[in-house]
């Protein structure tokens, strides 16, 4: 069973599209990120969630709407797409240890 | 602000040889360590870390040392195997308030065994 799984794995979309990309851990975890790696492979936190809580919440254009219905998802969701939003997405997740736990990508193109 | 810094984007080495990668950090204040290793179409996977109170952690062929003097860290890899190939990141938890853990990261080196 994969610990961190996020769908879709691959996402192309046009311009000004709205799309979600869904996360879910099976870890028990309390805390969830999102992590976004940009074509320049810099690994940045965009958002974390605590037990459904937001906690961080970067310089990420408020196009950008985490959601948590519960601390076992963390589900993205980006409206009006640019092409600047291409990228990998990856979900995360950590318990109480110094271990983030991550998913294994959705690749976005927006063309 | 890059506080995390890979400066060698990639390494080849030979099959057998040990592979060395190399990992800077700017802030002094951090105290905990992490290597990931990424394959190509999947997320990072957690390899091996160190506490700021020792200089050295082992496991298996993996062994990281902590140089804080110099701020610097690296990754061996001995003996480096082809399934070793990957893109290793370097990270950091700097610290932002309670409940606000995060890890910042380096942007990685990809280290090619050549079998």
């Amino acid at each position: 069973d994969t610990a961190v799984s996020q769908t879709p794995k691959y996402l192309v979309t046009q311009m000004g599209n709205d799309k979600s990309i869904k996360c879910e851990q099976n870890l028990g975890h309390d805390t969830m990120y999102w992590y976004k790696q940009d074509s320049k492979k810099f690994l940045k936190i965009m958002f974390s969630y605590n037990n459904k809580e937001l906690i961080i919440n970067e310089t990420v254009p408020n196009r950008f709407s985490p959601k948590s219905p519960d601390k076992a998802h963390l589900n993205l969701h980006i409206n009006s797409l640019e092409l600047g939003d291409s990228a990998v997405y990856f979900c995360a997740s950590r318990h109480r240890g110094n271990t983030i736990y991550f998913g294994e990508g959705s690749w976005l193109t927006v063309v | 602000d890059q506080q995390v810094k890979q400066n060698s984007p990639s390494l080849s080495v030979q099959e057998g040889r040990i592979s060395i990668l190399n990992c800077d950090y700017t802030n002094s204040m951090f105290d905990y360590f992490l290597w990931y290793k990424k394959y190509p179409a999947e997320g990072p996977t957690f390899l091996i870390s160190i506490s700021s109170i020792k200089d050295k952690n082992e496991d298996g062929r993996f062994t990281v040392f902590l140089n804080k003097s110099a701020k610097h860290l690296s990754l061996h890899i001995v003996p480096s195997q082809p399934g070793d190939s990957a893109v290793y990141f370097c990270a950091a938890p700097p610290y932002s308030g309670a409940g606000s853990y995060q890890l910042t990261f380096g942007k990685g080196t990809k280290l090619s065994v050549i079998p």
